[in-house]
């Protein structure tokens, strides 16, 4: 079965400090997309970043940067020089196929809370 | 403004009063989906819909219903609901078809609170 874990659970750190949420995924598809999610304390779902499986370049984006390594099937997401304002919950997904229809569906990691404090 | 609107945002509603939760994309977008949010879970597939009359179960179907009559609407039906349904549910809109390869635009979310 694919699936996406996103082994911790909660981390705190004080601002300025670079903090990485893991994520770790399971697929038997040869091709494939892995997204990062940002949900805020208001609720919604932010979409940060899409990689597809034949893309490994590692991606910045300001104080952002995922590193994408497919031997150990990994896609982490690191914040350099954390700020309050990074303070949510963030989702790891990956995109796979249905059994029943063969159509894509998303599937999400159970999320890890990043804790920033001043 | 491109967006997925969700009503309503907050609903309180007592267990077999039947509730629809409504879902609107002005994106012209085939793909949506409902997603529902549980602590320690992440968000679980429960119903999609490819284009218009062509819907499939997610991954926890058990207890709602959905349609696709038209593109822009894709309401999510509580026929019965319970306790174990409350939830905060989001609709999601994608231009994808077969294939998720873009990023899903989001509603804002519905907390469902089923007393």
């Amino acid at each position: 079965a694919q699936k996406v874990t996103q082994a911790q659970t909660e981390i705190s750190v004080v601002e300025k400090e670079d903090v990485t949420l893991d994520c770790v995924y399971e697929t038997r598809d040869t091709t494939y997309y892995l997204f990062w999610y940002k949900q805020p304390p208001s609720g919604e779902l932010v979409f940060l970043i899409r990689r597809n499986s034949f893309d490994e370049q590692n991606e910045i984006s300001g104080r952002y940067s995922w590193n994408f390594q497919k031997s150990t099937s990994s896609f982490n997401f690191t914040i350099t020089a954390s700020q309050v304002v990074d303070s949510a919950v963030y989702f790891c997904a990956l995109s796979e196929a249905s059994m029943n229809t063969g159509f894509q569906k998303l599937v999400f990691g159970t999320g890890t809370r990043l804790l920033v404090s001043p | 403004e491109a967006q997925v609107t969700q009503n309503p945002r907050y609903l309180i509603t007592v267990t077999g009063k039947k509730l629809t939760v409504t879902c609107s994309q002005n994106m012209n977008h085939e793909y949506m989906s409902w997603y529902r949010q549980d602590p320690g879970l992440g968000l679980r597939q429960i119903y999609y819909s490819m284009n218009v009359e062509v819907t499939d179960k997610g991954d926890v179907p058990e207890g709602y219903k959905v349609s696709r009559k038209e593109k822009r609407n894709f309401p999510l039906i509580l026929e019965s609901p319970s306790p174990n349904q409350t939830s905060l549910y989001f609709c999601a809109s994608s231009p994808d078809r077969a294939r998720l390869t873009q990023p899903q635009h989001f509603g804002d979310g519905t907390r469902l609170s089923i007393l």
